[in-house]
């Protein structure tokens, strides 16, 4: 698992209010990744970082932002949450080293947006 | 833009038969392509093929790359009701840290 830790595990929120996803590494990893996962969909990116405060947008960032101030700790927020951002979130962090590339991921945060 | 496609999308088997799972893709700059397992909890890694690696194998499982035609295959042998999860196929390009995954196949194999 990489030494990666999700929090919370599990939320219910109502539509409208924020929300904050939290990411922790311990292995150094410089790329962190947040995914979301929905039936029939895989796995979605929704934003990246390759760097303390380097991120940048993937696949299906609307009403998601992202930061990261340390190398550790990589943070995802719902702006205001709506009933389509129910889904389990998945932090993945990156491992490189030339033609190799892997990524791990952390054990899951479910969010139910009332 | 980037594709992976996963087929079949589901299938059930009964122990001890053999499963075949398939993931064609469509890249530019392809890197490497990653197998992962998925039970009721976080993908874990299984597979990674490269450009110098077109072939892994792990116990009963074993995974060939075919650069030519754009695709890949996942064999279990003597399958297992322990083999029942979503297995995820995924790409990564030269030019970025991104992983593009496909959709899924659903194994759910019967005692």
């Amino acid at each position: 698992d990489a030494g990666i830790t999700q929090s919370p595990r599990h939320k219910v929120t109502e539509t409208g209010t924020p929300v904050t996803l939290r990411c922790h590494q311990t292995e150094n990893h410089r790329y962190m990744y947040w995914y979301r996962q929905d039936p029939g969909h895989g796995l979605r990116l929704i934003h990246y970082s390759y760097g303390v405060k380097d991120t940048d947008k993937g696949e299906v960032s609307d009403g998601y932002s992202v930061s990261r101030s340390k190398t550790e700790d990589f943070l995802l927020t719902l702006e205001s949450a709506t009933s389509s951002q129910t889904s389990v979130y998945f932090c993945a962090p990156g491992t490189s080293g030339g033609v190799s590339y892997e990524q791990y991921f952390g054990p899951g945060t479910r969010l139910t947006v009332t | 833009e980037d594709k992976v496609v996963q087929s079949p999308l589901s299938l059930v088997v009964h122990e001890g038969d053999t499963v075949t799972l398939n993931c064609s893709y469509e890249v530019t700059n392809f890197r490497s392509l990653l197998w992962y397992k998925q039970e009721k909890k976080a993908p874990t890694f299984l597979f990674m093929l490269t450009s110098s690696g077109i072939e892994k194998k792990s116990g009963r499982l074993s995974s060939i790359l075919d650069k030519k035609e754009l695709f890949s295959i996942l064999n279990i042998t003597a399958t297992q009701t322990g083999d029942s999860a979503i297995y995820l196929c995924a790409v990564a390009t030269i030019n970025d840290y991104k992983l593009s995954f496909g959709a899924g196949t659903t194994v759910t194999v019967r005692a």
